[in-house]
């Protein structure tokens, strides 16, 4: 019940297009879903995150899409660029609680020039 | 500002001995710091919490005595790996929290246990 499943594993993307990535999670008690991007050798860094009481929200090229009630979020990244390509995990965590996260298993996305 | 940073950025050492890694809140007061393991082309896995001036918590099948963690003060933890073996060499990443407010990560430590 802790898990967040995250999916695809891996993509490949033209430049321009628009990389999805979905998370799911069973723990209602969640409240808290951060997404982080992650170059090789370096720490992740927060992209953004949501609570579950919007659906949608936006910054910049990245926008998070949340479906409370099948429990399940996306990462959408507008006009990707090859600066994009990076590993991106989304985590979830209870806000109220010692809010250590919950990760995703990653998806490693490539940005093609 | 939110920046966290780790010492040392990359460590070798030999079968047997202990190795020590800091990690820094540099412009914030971290009330609570995490510990994450990542190997390589996989998720990171929490390996302990802890606030200041307590024990830290670990996860379950982490081992507390090889893994030692202090946060003695509001802007620094320490992960110390006794008697390390090379199944210990992973990416070692810290991440800090100030009440309320966002987990900041650390750039990450590359330990290599020959």
């Amino acid at each position: 019940q802790q898990q967040v499943k995250q999916s695809p594993q891996s993509l490949i993307v033209q430049k321009g297009g628009i990389p999805i990535i979905n998370c799911a999670y069973e723990n209602t008690a969640f409240d808290y879903f951060p997404w982080y991007q992650q170059f090789p050798g370096k720490g992740p860094a927060l992209l953004i995150a949501i609570r579950p009481d919007v659906s949608e929200k936006k910054e910049g090229r990245f926008t998070i899409s949340f479906n409370k009630s099948a429990k399940q979020f996306s990462l959408h990244i507008m006009d990707s660029q090859p600066g994009d390509s990076a590993t991106y995990f989304c985590a979830a965590s209870i806000a109220s609680g010692t809010y250590k996260y919950i990760f995703g298993t990653g998806t490693r996305l490539k940005v093609l020039a | 500002g939110a920046v966290v940073s780790q010492h040392p950025s990359w460590v070798i050492c030999k079968s047997g001995t202990s190795v020590k890694i800091e990690c820094r809140s540099l412009d914030f007061q971290a009330t609570t710091m995490f510990w994450y393991r990542q190997f390589p082309k996989q998720s990171l896995m929490l390996m302990a919490t802890s606030n200041e001036g307590s024990k830290a918590t670990y996860e379950q099948g982490v081992e507390k005595d090889k893994f030692l963690i202090n946060h003695a003060s509001l802007t620094l933890s320490t992960l110390t790996v006794t008697s390390a073996h090379p199944e210990d060499s992973s990416f070692y990443i810290c991440s800090a929290r100030e009440d309320g407010r966002e987990q900041y990560f650390g750039p990450g430590t590359r330990l290599t246990v020959t």
